[in-house]
């Protein structure tokens, strides 16, 4: 159990284009989704916080407008790279945080991890 | 703010043992440990919560002390399987994840 994949799991694109990721929760209900950057040899870092139903929660640094976030449903977050640059270039990794007691779910708070998606712009 | 991570990398061959650090300076409330192999998304390997527990899965341990605000990781008796980057994550009270530096593992034949 607690399967989250992405889509795509890589995509090429011109400068100036925008670029939709989706997030998706498999067999349990995550009422938390979490958005992440990882450049090459380096650690992970937090974007933005996704609860369903509310606005998403941006990191200091992180433009909300570029990086549009959209928590649609229980299962399904979507992170939108509007106007991509080539310095946006990176691996983009969600994860998802289940309700403590949902059946089928994570058993407390645990963070499992979509596959990531390397977007690179040209 | 970001746990620090000690050793940045260790060398192993087969069947030895290893230990990762994670500090922080902040009040944990919890500590999650993953590994990630190149090109690919960090795996779970297992969360500890305060009260100063241990846990384990196969040869891969971890403590948790939550006084010192620091885990360790455990490697015993390593295998080639082990292989990758492990990150540990720190979470204070808001369930969002602050993740170390990372200590990439290579274990040889």
């Amino acid at each position: 159990g607690a399967v989250v994949s992405q889509h795509p799991s890589w995509v090429i694109c011109k400068s100036g284009t925008s670029v939709k990721i989706e997030c998706r929760s498999l067999d349990f209900q995550a009422t938390t989704m979490f958005w992440y950057r990882q450049f090459p040899k380096q650690s992970l870092m937090l974007m933005a916080t996704s609860n369903e139903g509310s606005k998403a929660t941006y990191e200091q640094g992180v433009e909300k407008d570029k990086f549009l976030i959209n928590h649609a449903s229980l299962t399904l977050s979507t992170l939108t790279v509007t106007s991509a640059h080539p310095e946006d270039s990176s691996f983009y990794i969600c994860s998802a945080r289940g309700a403590v007691g949902l059946a089928g779910g994570p058993s407390y708070n645990e963070q499992f991890f979509g596959p990531g998606t390397r977007l690179t712009v040209l | 703010q970001q746990p620090v991570q000690s050793p940045q990398a260790v060398i192993l061959r087969e069947g030895e043992d290893a230990v990762i650090n994670c500090s922080s300076s902040k009040a944990l409330y919890s500590v999650h440990w993953y590994r990630q192999k190149h090109g690919e998304a960090p795996v779970f390997l297992m969360i500890l919560l305060k009260g100063g527990e241990q846990k384990g899965h196969d040869k891969i341990s971890a403590s948790f002390n939550e006084k010192k605000q620091q885990s360790s990781l455990y490697l015993t008796a390593s295998q080639l399987s082990y292989s990758g980057t492990y990150f540990c994550g720190t979470e204070q009270y808001d369930y969002k994840l602050s993740f170390g530096a990372g200590t990439t593992v290579t274990v040889r034949a």
